[in-house]
């Protein structure tokens, strides 16, 4: 089954303690980006990537570090999470074919971060 | 810079009605138009997509038309039912290749 795939779904943690959410997809795609959700503030993005060892900042990168080593595999990064990162995280991935337009953006199910 | 602005933010309507969500868009060079659903605290499932050159998308009963010289896109629901509640967010794939979102509209559809 096509999917994008991410771990964990569900993470308590404390200030300070670095951790990674992982984020993979089994469909070749070259575009993946991470977005977090906030009440009253929508969807925003983190970071994204065209392909591999390309990645660009998005609306709101500050506090995160990504890497895209392998196609398939997009990792977020928070190296000393704080409260303010408490939010639902989803990871997101898409063929970039511009000339056919037929780029259908794939959704993760969602992390949800709390940081105490 | 692109921006992506969706109007009504809610909605509630009869269960039965037919409706229309909007979708607008600041800059008119995108390759296409995405409409997505989304379930309280679940993850986003993609509807509809209009590629640039095409004028609407029909899946069920979702229609999605897209105006790109305007910079408007029009969800239409016939026949609303409860099941259809959920929050509807528009995305466009703008020429830096990246996608933007719109903040949603949230609908309720009361039985």
């Amino acid at each position: 089954e096509a999917q994008v795939t991410q771990n964990p779904r569900y993470l308590i943690t404390v200030t300070g303690k670095k951790l990674t959410v992982t984020c993979s997809q089994n469909m070749n795609h070259e575009y993946m980006s991470w977005y977090r959700q906030d009440p009253g503030l929508g969807l925003r993005q983190i970071y994204y990537s065209m392909n591999v060892e390309v990645t660009d900042k998005g609306d709101v990168p500050e506090g995160y570090k990504v890497s895209r080593k392998e196609k398939r595999n997009f990792p977020l990064i928070l190296e000393s999470p704080s409260p303010n990162q408490t939010s639902l995280y989803f990871c997101a991935s898409s063929r970039r074919q511009p000339s056919s337009g037929a780029n259908v953006l794939t959704f993760g199910a969602g992390s949800r971060l709390t940081v105490l | 810079k692109q921006e992506v602005t969706q109007i009504p933010a809610a909605l509630s309507v009869p269960e039965g009605e037919n409706l229309v969500l909007n979708c607008s868009f600041t800059d008119s060079a995108i390759y296409n138009l995405q409409w997505f659903r989304q379930d309280p605290g679940k993850g986003l499932t993609s509807l509809l997509l209009i590629q640039s050159s095409q004028r609407e998308q029909t899946s069920g009963r979702l229609n999605a038309s897209l105006d790109k010289s305007s910079g408007r896109s029009t969800l239409y629901i016939a026949a609303s039912q409860p099941g259809d509640s959920a929050t509807y967010l528009c995305a466009v794939l703008d020429h830096g290749q990246n996608f933007v979102f719109g903040p949603g509209t949230r609908l309720s559809v009361l039985p």
